[in-house]
């Protein structure tokens, strides 16, 4: 049972460049989330998605967009990166029920140069 | 706007020592999760609490939660290296969308022979 899989988990990009990160899960959990955490910070939610075929803004959605075409599947875009977007990024899934808590992925580490 | 601030953050411990680690929110909120992050790594679920009063142990940690005076502690009793990690709370917003977890900043924890 793999939980939640990260894909990369390193990546050098270039300011203006494009590229997805993908988080699938095997738990059959109804939700997934994408984070971002900066240094010194927590983590801070930039999208999410309830169900297949559903996403949402969180608190820090500019410069990203998302899709979850698959229930297991949830996919980070970024279309043209930014120096600012020089993260960690994680992915979670839950059940639609608070009590069971989130599953975090093991991170993406993203530098934009 | 929900905040979530945590102190200390750092603490040094002496191995065998007590302590405890404070997290305050300001707005009103009955679910409040505890993790663990090792450096490098992603987030360990250590305690859901989701009542005015729940208290949860696992081993030398114990977390309780306070909803009238919006405070969750995070208590150690007789640290060990182990222990060493940061720990985050995070504090969902009654009413507010599933996921949108605002995080503390975290607390950097050293545990010293």
């Amino acid at each position: 049972n793999a939980g939640v899989t990260q894909t990369p988990k390193f990546r050098v990009l270039k300011t203006g460049q494009s590229m997805t990160l993908l988080c699938a899960q095997d738990m059959n959990h109804e939700y997934m989330y994408w984070y971002r955490q900066d240094p010194g910070m927590g983590l801070r939610l930039i999208h999410y998605s309830v169900g297949e075929g559903t996403t949402a803004k969180g608190e820090v959605p500019d410069g990203y967009n998302v899709s979850r075409l698959k229930k297991q599947n949830f996919l980070l875009g970024l279309e043209s990166a930014a120096p600012s977007q020089t993260s960690v990024y994680f992915c979670a899934s839950s059940r639609p029920d608070w009590r069971y808590g989130y599953t975090f992925g093991s991170g993406t580490r993203l530098t934009v140069v | 706007e929900l905040k979530v601030e945590q102190n200390p953050l750092f603490l040094s411990m002496q191995e065998g020592k007590n302590y405890t680690i404070y997290c305050n929110y300001s707005t009103t909120s009955d679910r409040l999760y505890w993790y663990r992050q090792d450096p490098g790594k992603s987030l360990e679920s250590l305690f859901v609490l989701l009542s005015n009063g729940a208290v949860k142990q696992e081993g030398r940690l114990m977390a309780s939660l306070d909803t009238k005076a919006r405070l969750s502690t995070l208590h150690i009793t007789a640290a060990v290296h182990d222990l060493s990690a940061t720990y985050f709370c995070a504090v969902e917003m009654n009413g507010g969308s599933q996921g949108n977890l605002i995080f503390g900043k975290g607390t950097k924890l050293s545990v010293k022979p």
